[in-house]
């Protein structure tokens, strides 16, 4: 089963608006984290924001906002203003303890095109 | 800021080669990882490494497969005799570790392509 699903292969937004990346995510370990990277089309990983299980607020990053509703077990990437260089694949991914050790998983990715 | 690096940026080998992809971790980080992404395709684990040992690894990381750490700088990866399907972007990463907030929060390379014909 996926441990990370991003149902939104692609997504398009204008510029200078607000845009919501979905990402679900399944684990019984209590303590996770959760993150979001870009990936430009130079293909560089670039981190941009990280929630852990037990933070009581959402995370922020400037216009990099996470939407974690721990019940649904969504944390979602709120990316306000759009901006051109925004286009890009967006990942979520999930830190969870497998075996010993921490290994975050990644979902399959968004593809965020920004129009002007 | 500080960064990891991955050398080379591209390679192209004939199948059944060996290959060896470099890496240098950030210096005070404790945790390295290797993934490789094919091409359009998810970002997949391929293995951990702490304290000089491999910590965890998946199903992709089979006997062709070795990484080490030879010198305390240098994190490199193997690949004993390629295969096709193993043309990939292959990234290194590294994170601080521990338990506070964020300490598990991966900084990656900018990778490396290999590209086996």
């Amino acid at each position: 089963a996926q441990k990370i699903t991003q149902t939104q292969p692609g997504m398009f937004v204008q510029e200078k608006e607000a845009v919501t990346l979905d990402c679900t995510y399944d684990t019984s370990d209590p303590s996770y984290g959760l993150f979001w990277y870009k990936q430009p089309s130079s293909g560089e990983m670039i981190f941009l924001i990280y929630q852990g299980s037990y933070d009581q607020q959402n995370a922020t990053e400037g216009r990099y906002s996470l939407n974690f509703q721990k019940a649904r077990k969504s944390a979602n990437l709120v990316i306000s203003a759009s901006q051109l260089g925004d286009s890009a694949m967006y990942f979520c991914a999930m830190r969870e303890r497998t075996g010993g050790s921490y290994i975050p998983t990644f979902g399959r990715g968004t593809s965020l095109i920004v129009h002007p | 800021e500080p960064e990891v690096t991955q050398t080379p940026s591209h390679q192209v080998t004939q199948m059944g080669q060996e290959v060896i992809l470099r890496c240098v971790p950030i210096s005070n980080h404790l945790y390295f990882y290797w993934y490789r992404q094919i091409l359009g395709q998810k970002v997949e684990f391929l293995v951990s490494f702490y304290n000089n040992e491999i910590s965890e690894k998946s199903e992709i990381f089979d006997d062709q497969f070795s990484v080490e750490r030879p010198d305390g700088s240098n994190f490199t990866l193997k690949i004993r005799s390629t295969k096709l399907e193993d043309s990939a972007m292959y990234f290194c990463a590294s994170s601080v570790g521990g338990d506070s907030s964020g300490a598990n929060v991966l900084t990656f390379g900018a990778g490396s392509r290999l590209t086996v014909l």
